[in-house]
């Protein structure tokens, strides 16, 4: 009975390093969000994603962030070049299906703590 | 757009009693819910509890209730007897009824019980 799994739990990069974030979705869900939460905030969107797709990226930073959804295996988000300004907590989300009412809770994964050196 | 408006950064509580976290939205959806989400200091987020706008009555959900008020715009988060394991933080949250929108947050409240 997982939940959202997402690992690492702890990631530490110095400057300029990349970092790769993953998050599998419950089983049977095929709707991806990722989250960032800085110190004392409260999460902000980043990127909705399907399978294969990205539905919605506008809380994306133009540069430097990306993220993927692939047919097989987890969701990826990947950060280039880090400063100290991405660290923070990265959540991923998941939910059962696209559409439909708005009562679908999502179920969240324990989340990324991301430490710039 | 829409917006959530948490205006108690740190609340305190004597355990047993009850608490009531305040949360007000803006949006221009006619169809929207909204959420409670707890964070304790381990990290992580734990949904709590579910509003539709179109709900006749108040959800409940054990200790937690949300008092709706549609007019006002409110969504507040009751807590009642209240527990020691209920310190954390407490999101208030809303999506509106487009597709799978994701989740917009408050700053959140953080709660302190007192034994």
């Amino acid at each position: 009975n997982a939940g959202v799994m997402q690992n690492p739990r702890h990631l530490v990069r110095r400057r300029g390093q990349e970092a790769r974030l993953r998050c599998s979705p419950m089983k049977g869900h095929s709707h991806v969000y990722w989250y960032r939460q800085l110190p004392e905030e409260g999460l902000k969107f980043m990127v909705y994603l399907q399978k294969e797709n990205i539905i919605d990226e506008s809380g994306m930073p133009k540069e430097r962030f990306s993220a993927e959804f692939p047919k097989e295996g987890p969701s990826i988000l990947r950060i280039q070049q880090v400063v100290r300004g991405d660290s923070a907590a990265y959540f991923c989300a998941s939910s059962p299906r696209g559409g439909g009412p708005s009562n679908q809770p999502q179920h969240f994964g324990d989340g990324t703590r991301l430490s710039i050196l | 757009a829409q917006k959530i408006t948490q205006t108690q950064p740190g609340m305190f509580v004597q355990e047993k009693e009850a608490v009531t976290l305040d949360c007000t939205y803006d949006t221009s959806d006619q169809s929207y819910g909204l959420f409670w989400y707890k964070q304790p200091s381990s990290g992580e987020m734990i949904f709590l509890i579910y509003q539709g706008s179109y709900d006749e009555q108040n959800a409940t959900e054990g200790r937690y209730s949300l008092n709706f008020q549609k007019a006002r715009k409110s969504a507040n988060l009751v807590i009642s007897a209240s527990q020691l394991g209920d310190s954390a933080m407490y999101f208030c949250a809303m999506r509106g009824n487009s597709g799978n929108t994701p989740l917009v947050f408050g700053k959140g409240t953080r709660l302190s019980v007192i034994a």
